[in-house]
């Protein structure tokens, strides 16, 4: 399977100051058709998760565009550009490139 | 708007059986392939399985192939996960998600718990 690694595991932000989280992957998530499927999820405590963004950089509908996502093959990033109190919960990317899809171990944001 | 429901979850013990269920409306279900995927206690997400828009094919993580089974009913709107030969470690809030294409499901149910002990 393919390993994807988050760091860092925790983030401890101040109210109004980016963040950023860092996934990689053992292999390049270029897919064959050209489409790198790589996504990120929210998940608040006691809720179900939430997918923020698919194909590395797309962002979905009602995602505010604080939320960015980037890179390519083997390294991605999300990135908020300023922490607001509601951004606080786990954060996980998922490769789809190859089966099993596999998650990052998750990346608690918290509030400084 | 897009719904998933889960039900079916329980206590069981190990070597026991369960089958969890996922009651879709707010889409047009024959079009879309379905997750389930599954968190342990204090855990992260674990991708468990995946079914085709049509039912022809399905896959299966390697910690649960061989005794989880996905099927779906496209006239019913349901997917549902038959869960045998439970362990332990197999305890975990079961999240049905619809696919939104590229392997990144973009809706998910509330979640069922299945709690396997003695």
């Amino acid at each position: 399977d393919v390993v994807v690694t988050q760091s860092p595991l925790s983030l401890p932000v101040t109210l109004g100051q980016p963040a950023s989280i860092s996934c990689r992957s053992g292999q390049s998530l270029l897919h064959s058709d050209g489409i790198t499927y790589l996504s990120w999820f929210h998940q608040r405590p006691g809720l179900s998760p939430r997918r923020l963004i698919y194909t590395v950089s797309n962002r979905d509908s009602g995602v505010p565009d604080r939320f960015s996502g980037s890179g390519s093959g083997t390294d991605f990033t999300l990135r908020i550009s300023r922490v607001e109190a509601e951004d606080v919960g786990i954060y996980y990317c998922l490769q789809g490139t190859y089966w099993p899809p596999t998650f990052g171990q998750g990346t608690k944001l918290e509030i400084k | 708007q897009v719904q998933l429901v889960e039900s079916g979850g329980g206590v069981v013990q190990p070597g026991g059986s369960l089958r969890l269920s996922c009651a879709t409306s707010g889409f047009t279900f024959s079009n879309y392939g379905m997750h389930w995927v599954r968190q342990a206690p204090g855990k992260g997400l674990e991708w468990v399985a995946f079914i085709r828009h049509d039912g022809t094919g399905e896959s299966y993580g390697d910690s649960v192939r061989g005794r989880f089974i996905i099927s779906r009913d496209n006239f019913k709107n349901t997917v549902d996960l038959q869960v045998n030969s439970l362990r332990a470690e197999d305890t975990a809030v079961f999240y049905c998600a619809k696919d939104g294409g590229g392997v990144a499901p973009d809706f998910w149910g509330q979640g069922t718990l299945v709690t396997v002990s003695s």
